[in-house]
């Protein structure tokens, strides 16, 4: 398969308990995307790489997330002392393109099936 | 404030008619629009892309409009399948103050489309 994989697929942590969830994105796409959605509502931005380099990030993104791509390639995200307002699916998207610039528009998002955490 | 609504209620519609979807924004200036469906414990699949300069575009069987003025997208599916039973997410990009649009991308609430056979 060779779209974008999300490692776990589910997760069940206790509150105060760190996580780390992994994404591998489609092989030559060097833009990686992190959503976080709730039930019943769109899938929320959170932040967004350029090869490794971290461009953008959310408000949503309070200092207990952070996230990393060190070589241009999978990313993770880690929740540290996860809250019960945390629980969600954490979606992982990629896609190939330069960076903005007047005049282009992005190429499409391929998504992967997410991560869906519980926090009890 | 900005906002993006779609219809929060279900769409029910029978087989082999056509299902028009709404999304409406308020405060922002998209470069772009897209359009996205998700099935039910999977990520979204992308759809359609139409720019703030393009009136219409059309892919098989699906039609997206984009009315800057009136700050909307419509989105229909003709001959609806029951497999076309999922929810449909819009979502926009932001333009630039120089241009282009910045990268991520702002979801509507999406809207849950029953197609019955």
């Amino acid at each position: 398969d060779t779209g974008v994989s999300q490692d776990p697929r589910h997760k069940i942590t206790k509150r105060g308990q760190n996580v780390t969830f992994r994404c591998d994105p489609i092989s030559e796409h060097n833009r990686l995307y992190w959503y976080r959605q709730t039930l019943g509502q769109g899938p929320e931005f959170l932040t967004y790489f350029q090869n490794e380099a971290q461009l953008e990030k959310s408000r949503l993104l309070s200092d207990r997330f952070s996230a990393e791509r060190p070589k241009g390639s999978f990313s993770t995200l880690e929740i540290q002392r996860t809250e019960q307002g945390d629980s969600a699916m954490y979606l992982c998207a990629s896609s190939l393109g330069p960076p903005p610039a007047p005049g282009l528009i992005p190429n499409e998002q391929f998504f992967g099936p997410g991560t869906r955490l519980t926090v009890l | 404030s900005q906002k993006i609504e779609q219809n929060s209620e279900a769409l029910n519609i029978q087989e082999g008619k056509t299902a028009t979807l709404t999304c409406n924004y308020t405060n922002y200036s998209p470069a772009y629009l897209q359009w996205y469906r998700q099935d039910p414990g999977r990520g979204p699949v992308f759809l359609l892309l139409i720019r703030e300069n393009e009136k219409e575009k059309r892919k098989e069987r699906l039609k997206v409009t984009f009315d800057t003025t009136l700050k909307q997208s419509l989105f229909h599916i003709t001959a609806s399948q029951p497999a076309d039973s999922a929810t449909y997410l819009c979502a926009l990009s932001p333009a630039l103050n120089y241009g282009g649009a910045t990268n991520k991308l702002i979801f509507g609430t999406g809207t849950l489309l029953a197609v019955q056979p």
